[in-house]
Parts: structure tokens; C-alpha cells; sequence
């Protein structure tokens, strides 16, 4: 157990249609990632956010969007779903933004149709 | 950013040790080197990080030569749950480089019975 949790486990959505994701970090964790991983593939950073600002983008586009709240939650919103966009949607918290041990979630699975 | 190189795949059986090399010849000075595991569908697990020599703790040992150019992280007397994806990471840990890690493919290692 990482105490950090994601939900939904799974999600099934049609193509053009937008989708939040949601992880509960660990408490006292101020920094959040978000990673994307499609079959058989490492994961890709997504963004991170720290103290609720965002802290670095991956290569990733703008209908990629996130928060983080002052309860050490955080979202992931995906607009104008794409087919490509399936994957397992991780978030990971940590300490602070440096290489130190991340908390990652179990993920979402997500399956655009 | 170090590119790091490690198997795509492995074999072992339960109760060997196992050692997976990971090569990264362009490490710079302030690189430490991590490794995850990740089981299928599940979020990456921290296993062990280290900066040179040898560093062990209760689940595995990882070794770092003098010239850091590459690792073996060693997993001693496996058992079936060992089966996973194990990931080498190789980045600066200061603040804000830990999206900056780049996830390759990893190994999967297969642990039979």
C-alpha cells in the first residue's frame, strides 16, 4: 500500500468526450505527477504540480490539464478524447519535486471507443 | 539526460539470485541511479536508489562500479511474485528533476516455478 489512491480503476469513454481522473495523494506529499502508459511502454510524464502551481509539462497537449488541491488531492482532465489516449493514467506523489522515492497510484484504465 | 539500456526480458527460476544490468555511459556528476518494479496493471513500486559502490536493503542490493557507467540491481533467491517489469531511471535528485526522468521499456522478468 502507497496511500495513494486513483479512481475510477477503469473507464470506458467515446471518442470527443472529456474525462477527469482524480488522485488522493499522501498526506504531507506537495508534489504530484501524472504519467500516461500505453501497453507494453514505460510510463511518460505527463505534468507535475507542486503546492497546487504547475511544475513542469511533458510533451503532451494542451486538452491535457490538471489540478492540485489543498487537500493533497489532484485531477487529470483529458478533452476531446482520441482514440491514442488509452492507456493507465498514473499519478505519483512525492516529498518534493526532486528524484526521491515516489508514491505511485494503481492507476486508471482508460479505454477511449 | 543519461539514456540508460537494459534488457527487454528475463528468465529465472524461484529461489535464484537474479541481476539485471542497466548501462548508462552518459550518467553525469549529480545522477543517482533508481530502480522501480511494476506489476501488470498496477502503479511502479520504488525499489532502491543508489550514487556509487553498493547499497542493500531488506528487498534487493544495488551495485554501482567506480565509473558509474552502469548498475546491477540484484534481487536475491526470487520467488514467483518477483515477476514483473523492473525499471532503471537515471537523473539529478535535486528540485525539480524528477519529471525529468525518462522511463525506457524496462525488463520483464519472468520467475518460474
Amino acid at each position: 500500500e502507497t496511500g495513494v489512491t486513483q479512481s475510477p480503476t477503469h473507464l470506458i469513454k467515446t471518442r470527443g468526450q472529456q474525462v477527469t481522473l482524480r488522485c488522493s495523494s499522501q498526506s504531507g506529499h506537495n508534489t504530484v505527477s501524472w504519467y500516461q502508459q500505453a501497453l507494453g511502454q514505460g510510463p511518460q510524464f505527463i505534468f507535475q504540480y507542486y503546492r497546487e502551481e504547475e511544475n513542469g509539462r511533458g510533451n503532451f497537449p494542451p486538452r491535457f490539464s490538471g489540478l492540485q488541491f489543498p487537500n493533497y488531492s489532484s485531477e487529470l482532465n483529458v478533452n476531446a478524447l482520441e482514440l491514442d489516449d488509452s492507456a493507465l493514467y498514473l499519478c505519483a506523489s512525492s516529498w518534493d519535486t526532486g528524484n526521491t522515492e515516489a508514491f505511485f497510484g494503481q492507476g486508471t484504465r482508460l479505454t477511449v471507443v | 539526460l543519461a539514456k540508460t539500456t537494459q534488457p527487454i526480458s528475463m528468465d529465472s527460476y524461484e529461489g535464484q539470485e537474479v541481476n539485471i544490468t542497466c548501462s548508462h555511459n552518459n550518467i553525469a556528476t549529480n545522477d543517482y541511479i533508481t530502480w522501480y518494479q511494476q506489476f501488470p496493471s498496477q502503479g511502479p513500486r520504488f525499489i532502491i536508489q543508489g550514487y556509487k559502490t553498493k547499497v542493500t536493503n531488506e528487498v534487493a542490493s544495488l551495485f554501482i562500479p567506480a565509473d558509474r557507467k552502469s548498475s546491477t540491481l540484484s534481487l536475491p533467491r526470487v520467488s514467483l511474485s518477483d515477476t514483473a517489469v523492473y525499471y532503471c531511471l537515471v537523473g539529478d535528485i535535486g528540485a525539480g528533476n524528477n519529471r525529468k526522468l525518462i522511463w525506457g521499456l524496462g525488463t520483464s522478468l519472468a520467475v518460474n516455478p
